[in-house]
């Protein structure tokens, strides 16, 4: 089946450790995004690639990165976590900057 | 600035009764609205978005331009509908990006 898949499911950090977050699909989509969702809340766009094109949002916080090596893949690196980005972190993934987005399943983060 | 809102966080009807499912947008241009919709322990998956106009699992909704609003509605409702709903938007000048209201749950008691 064709879709979008996140690694790992569960996250454990500590305050301050660095971790990434796995995306890949095998829809071959030009689009990938990052969401973060905390408790409760609507997910929120971190920022997408179009392509190899890098769209950061302008209220993502510089301690947050992404990284896409292929057309396959897209990763998501926090470079020091702190308490309150605790939260899932989802994927999705469209054929162009207007189609339907699919999620993955989401990795949940926690920090310690 | 674009915006959704879902005022009820927390819907319960019975088997059988009617669902509104409730979304108030803010945006100045011309949007797409869409209701995704996340079924426990799976993904979150679009349900139908409004440019398409048709009925998915006995699902409809319609946007109002004049009132801002994309409720999302079914004349009777099933077990299998329990799920957290999302109204979301995206702006014609946004590009590809969705704006997400904060859900609500729905729990359908037999």
């Amino acid at each position: 089946d064709a879709m979008v898949i996140q690694n790992p499911r569960y996250q454990v950090t500590q305050f301050g450790k660095p971790v990434t977050l796995s995306c890949s699909q095998t829809l071959n989509h030009n689009v990938m995004y990052w969401y973060q969702q905390k408790s409760s809340q609507a997910p929120k766009l971190l920022f997408h690639y179009y392509d190899k094109d890098f769209n950061n949002e302008a209220d993502t916080p510089d301690n947050f990165q992404s990284r896409r090596p292929n057309t396959s893949f897209c990763f998501l690196d926090i470079r020091s976590p702190g308490l309150g980005d605790a939260a899932m972190y989802l994927c999705a993934t469209s054929s162009d900057s207007r189609g339907t987005q699919y999620f993955g399943p989401g990795t949940r983060l926690l920090v310690l | 600035a674009q915006r959704v809102t879902q005022p009820e966080k927390l819907l319960s009807v019975f088997k059988g009764a009617p669902v509104e499912l409730k979304c108030n947008y803010s945006y100045s241009g011309s949007p797409e609205l869409f209701w995704y919709v996340q079924y426990s322990r799976q993904r979150l998956q679009l349900l139908l978005r409004h440019i398409s106009r048709e009925s998915i699992k006995g699902f409809t909704a319609d946007l109002n331009k004049g009132e801002t609003s994309f409720h999302l509605k079914k004349p009777f409702a099933q077990e299998e509908d329990s799920a957290m709903y999302y109204c979301a938007l995206r702006g014609g000048t946004s590009g590809s990006r969705l704006t997400f209201g904060e859900g609500t749950q729905l729990t359908v008691n037999p």
